[in-house]
């Protein structure tokens, strides 16, 4: 099945600073989406993608749908306490018999005071 | 309220028992999944239903099985439980009014302990 190699796994920063974090396919995607996990929650949709090339934010939070449709990164800047958790990439073929998401591994988000 | 729920939210079981984990949405969607969490894997799916009368299977469905009682309920079960079961269990709904743009939703989850 396909894989999505999500980079890096985790990332420890300073309040304040800038984040980027990305995930690439060896399959082509038709949609990107972005979902963070709090613990003891589940996955909670943060920007959706749905055409190549596409820039779309999300106040802090910035996506796109890579060019080549086996990419896409998200940027969060100005990091913030209640940033820290889970964020996982998770793409789509889409189509006709679609058969869910395929999810990235997951980067571990942890912001030292 | 929350627009997908999941019953129980914590379980402990022993090995050879079987279990069923359920899911409701209140969000009128013709999708429904379910998904295991593993650390350091990710989300897979076991099995996905797009409505009542379908039933198909997902990444890793031996040692799973489902029911979709109604458009709003998407029933997990595990016939003979395993500890290589003991995992975190996610159901998740799509709307196919969408068209190809499927974004799911999630519910919070089931921790499972297989002893």
């Amino acid at each position: 099945g396909q894989q999505l190699n999500q980079s890096p796994q985790s990332m420890f920063i300073q309040e304040g600073e800038d984040v980027s974090m990305n995930c690439t396919s060896s399959s082509i995607f038709n949609t990107w989406l972005w979902y963070k996990q709090d613990p003891g929650e589940g996955p909670v949709l943060l920007i959706a993608l749905y055409k190549a090339g596409e820039l779309t934010s999300n106040g802090r939070l910035t996506a796109q749908f890579g060019i080549t449709r086996k990419d896409s990164f998200l940027n969060i800047s100005a990091s913030i306490p209640s940033d820290v958790g889970i964020y996982f990439c998770a793409g789509q073929l889409g189509g006709g018999g679609a058969d869910g998401l395929t999810f990235g591994k997951g980067t571990h988000l942890i912001i030292q005071p | 309220d929350a627009d997908v729920t999941q019953t129980p939210r914590n379980r402990i079981t022993k090995t050879g028992k079987r279990i069923m984990l359920e899911c409701s949405q209140t969000k009128g969607h013709d999708r429904m999944y379910w998904y295991r969490q593993d650390p350091g894997l990710g989300l897979r799916l076991i099995y996905y239903s797009f409505d009542v009368k379908d039933i198909n299977k997902g990444e890793i469905s031996d040692g799973y099985s489902v029911s979709r009682q109604a458009q709003a309920k998407f029933s997990l079960s595990l016939e003979s439980a395993i500890p290589n079961q003991t995992a975190l269990y996610f159901c998740a709904t799509s709307d196919t009014g969408q068209g190809f743009r499927e974004t799911q939703y999630f519910g919070p989850g089931t921790r499972l302990l297989v002893l």
